[in-house]
């Protein structure tokens, strides 16, 4: 089972929301990702989680916090986003933290009003 | 700093044709090269991993090669079908530095196979 499982698919949030995005991954993996992607765009790292700790952070504005509460789940909590954060958000999983193949989910769209 | 280019940049063909998407990266210390399948607002599927020690990878009517001296990668599909229609991506992660691991993505190739 290469199934990495996003929840909600669709969220629309105004500037002063706070929402999470969620994540889970039952294939044993101990690296987890997000990305963010906008349209006709290749996606971009946004955090890497190795082993449940942060170790990757691409100096991503604090109004994201990611969280890793164990080796399945990773959450992305939202706050006082702008309308320019509106893209669709790309959970992404592997075995090996560094050079695992990839596997994705089928993301979060988010528009921020 | 790693840069991945894939050409063309879209490419139109009837159904049946057999074709070849190329992918082509600066740095050839790679340690695997990965392709993607991506469908209009949806995630990527992973087609194919090839590591740096292989030449070719198949799965299906996909097949996809690897050049590291050359820094090129192509990936082959044989008797298009327009469920193909996609937008093919490949990647390579970065060796090194404070962001190893993380993939270097080509900016893909939108692929439409007509009937």
């Amino acid at each position: 089972d290469t199934e990495v499982t996003q929840t909600p698919k669709h969220l629309v949030m105004g500037m002063t929301n706070k929402k999470s995005l969620k994540c889970e991954q039952h294939m044993g993996h101990r690296a987890m990702y997000w990305y963010k992607q906008k349209a006709k765009k290749p996606p971009e790292l946004m955090f890497v989680y190795s082993y449940e700790k942060l170790s990757i952070n691409e100096s991503v504005p604090s109004r994201f916090s990611p969280e890793c509460p164990n080796s399945s789940l990773l959450n992305l909590h939202l706050h006082a986003l702008q309308p320019e954060d509106s893209a669709l958000y790309l959970c992404a999983s592997s075995q090996e933290p560094a050079y695992g193949e990839l596997f994705f989910g089928e993301g979060s769209r988010l528009t921020v009003l | 700093k790693q840069e991945v280019t894939q050409i063309p940049a879209a490419l139109s063909v009837p159904e049946g044709e057999n074709l070849v998407l190329n992918c082509s990266f600066t740095d050839s210390a790679i340690y695997n090269l990965q392709w993607f399948r991506q469908d209009p607002g949806k995630g990527l599927t992973s087609l194919l991993l090839i590591q740096s020690s292989q030449r070719e990878q198949t799965s299906g009517r996909l097949n996809a090669s690897l050049d590291k001296s050359s820094g090129r990668s192509t990936l082959y599909i044989a008797a298009s079908q327009p469920g193909d229609s996609a937008t093919y991506l490949c990647a390579v992660p970065n060796a090194g530095g404070t962001s190893y691991g993380k993939l270097t993505f080509g900016q893909g190739t939108i692929l439409t196979v007509h009937p």
